[in-house]
């Protein structure tokens, strides 16, 4: 299973945009990129994903690197609500399975 | 329409008992996945089913079971109870196919006491 890497923690002032960083340089040419985020007492959320062009919807935009071996999350304006582990995950073309990583706790300072 | 629907949201048991867990996935979705949450090992896939068929398998022992039932509801079983099943039990449920989101529920929190 291809796996991810993120920092472990960052930290963003409200009301600043925000990079998530991702690394998955065994991506295979049929996995996409996920992002999910957790709140504290909740199941993970879904944020975005892609394949090869980077994506814009309401919450974020994804960036993907033309090598297909990293990506970013961007938030373009955090808020305190924006607080939450944020997890990048390959989803398995061929069996469609997660595999989370340890994902990147974000604090947003007021 | 309504999501994920985990139950029971808490649960204590004692070593050696074993638990069953429910979780009813989002109307016309047919794939149900089941995670373990632990603050050591963060989210491990436990397994997958589809159409009442498991489809994926994570690596844990066998005393972790599950099933999916023909309306997608699906069950978890844990037998021999440890300590170390202490954790966040999540459901996710998802159309199935690469770009499906998966919709999770809350959870449900078992402690082995």
């Amino acid at each position: 299973d291809a796996k991810t890497t993120q920092p472990n923690s960052m930290e963003s002032n409200e009301e600043e945009p925000v990079h998530l960083p991702c690394n998955h340089s065994t991506i295979s040419g049929t996995d996409y990129i996920h992002w999910y985020r957790q709140l504290p007492s909740q199941g993970p959320e879904y944020v975005i994903h892609g394949l090869t062009s980077n994506v814009n919807n309401r919450m974020a935009s994804l960036a993907i690197a033309e090598d297909r071996k990293s990506s970013t999350l961007i938030l373009h304006r955090a808020t305190l609500r924006d607080a939450a582990v944020y997890y990048c995950i390959l989803r398995d073309g061929r069996t469609y399975k997660y595999i989370f990583g340890t994902g990147t706790r974000l604090k947003v300072l007021a | 329409k309504a999501g994920v629907t985990q139950t029971p949201r808490y649960l204590i048991k004692t070593r050696g008992q074993q638990v069953t867990l429910s979780c009813s996935p989002i109307s016309g979705h047919r794939s149900v996945s089941w995670y373990q949450q632990t603050p050591g090992q963060g989210l491990q896939f436990l397994f997958e089913y589809f159409s009442e068929t498991q489809r994926n398998k994570g690596n844990f022992p066998g005393r972790f079971s599950g099933r999916q039932f023909s309306n997608s509801r699906s069950e978890m079983n844990v037998s021999t109870l440890e300590l170390g099943d202490s954790a966040l039990y999540l459901c996710a449920s998802s159309l199935l196919s690469q770009t499906g989101e998966a919709f999770f529920g809350q959870g449900t929190r078992l402690t082995v006491v």
